[in-house]
C-alpha cells in the first residue's frame, strides 16, 4: 500500500531559528515528490518538486532534499519567520497508471513564535 | 487571474439535506479532483475526472456525487447518505506533475 509518513506531527520554534521536516514514503513506482505549504483554512500551495534524479532543490529559505534509495525527503526552513506558521504536506506521485492519484502525508504543523 | 475558485467558503447543512459545493477553474486543465481533509489525516480522494463527461470514484466516494459537464466546472454534491460530512473540502486541478488547489470549503452539519 502506498503511504507517506511525516514527522514530527507538530513543531514549535522561535522566530529566526532553522528547522527540518521529514517525509518517508513507500509509493512505488515513484515519479516525483512535492512539498506543499497550507495556511490554516486555505488550500495547499506548492513549494518545491523533486524528481528521481534530484537530490536538493531550494526555493528561497526552503530547501528540499530527496534520497530515492531510502525513500526519504526533508524540508529545511532557514531563518524562520512568523509567516512560516502553517502545515507542510509531503505529496508523492506515482508513475503513469498511478499518476492520477497522489498520496498525501498527514502534514507537519509548524508554529513560529516570538 | 488564473486559478481555481471554490464556493462558498463556509457552508452549513442540516441533517438529511443535500448540498453542492462549487469548483471552477480557468487553467484549462483536463483533470480535476475533490479531496476531503480531516484533522490529523492526509487528504483523501473523493472523486476525480480526467476529462469532460467522465469521472471516477476515489477512496471515499460513498455519499458523494459529481458531474463534469464542462471542462471548467466540477461540482461536488454531499448527499444525505454521507454519515459524517463535516470536513474541509478541497478541489484541485492538475497538469503534468503539479496539482493546483482551491481555497477550500468548510462544511458543517448542524
Amino acid at each position: 500500500k502506498n503511504q507517506v509518513e511525516q514527522s514530527p506531527q507538530s513543531l514549535i520554534i522561535l522566530e529566526g531559528k532553522n528547522c527540518t521536516l521529514q517525509c518517508n514514503y513507500t509509493v512505488s513506482p515513484f515519479s516525483n515528490l512535492r512539498w506543499y505549504k497550507q495556511d490554516t483554512g486555505r488550500g495547499p500551495v506548492s513549494l518545491t518538486i523533486m524528481t528521481f534524479s534530484e537530490n536538493t532543490k531550494s526555493n528561497g529559505r526552503y530547501t528540499a532534499t530527496l534520497d530515492a534509495d531510502t525513500k526519504q525527503s526533508s524540508l529545511h526552513i532557514t531563518a524562520s519567520q512568523l509567516s512560516d506558521s502553517a502545515s507542510y504536506i509531503c505529496v508523492v506521485s506515482g508513475q503513469t497508471g498511478t499518476a492520477s492519484k497522489l498520496t498525501f502525508g498527514t502534514g507537519t504543523r509548524l508554529q513560529v513564535t516570538l | 487571474d488564473g486559478g481555481i475558485t471554490q464556493s462558498p467558503k463556509y457552508l452549513f447543512r442540516k441533517e438529511g439535506q443535500n448540498v453542492t459545493l462549487s469548483c471552477e477553474q480557468n487553467l484549462n486543465h483536463d483533470a480535476m479532483y475533490w479531496y476531503r481533509q480531516d484533522p490529523g489525516q492526509g487528504l483523501r480522494l473523493i472523486y476525480y475526472s480526467q476529462i469532460v463527461n467522465d469521472f471516477q470514484k476515489g477512496d471515499i466516494a460513498e455519499g458523494y456525487s459529481v458531474s463534469r459537464e464542462k471542462k471548467e466546472s466540477f461540482p461536488l454534491t454531499v448527499t444525505s447518505a454521507q454519515k459524517n460530512p463535516t470536513a474541509f473540502y478541497l478541489c484541485a486541478s492538475r497538469t503534468g506533475t503539479e496539482a493546483f488547489f482551491g481555497q477550500g470549503t468548510r462544511l458543517t452539519v448542524v
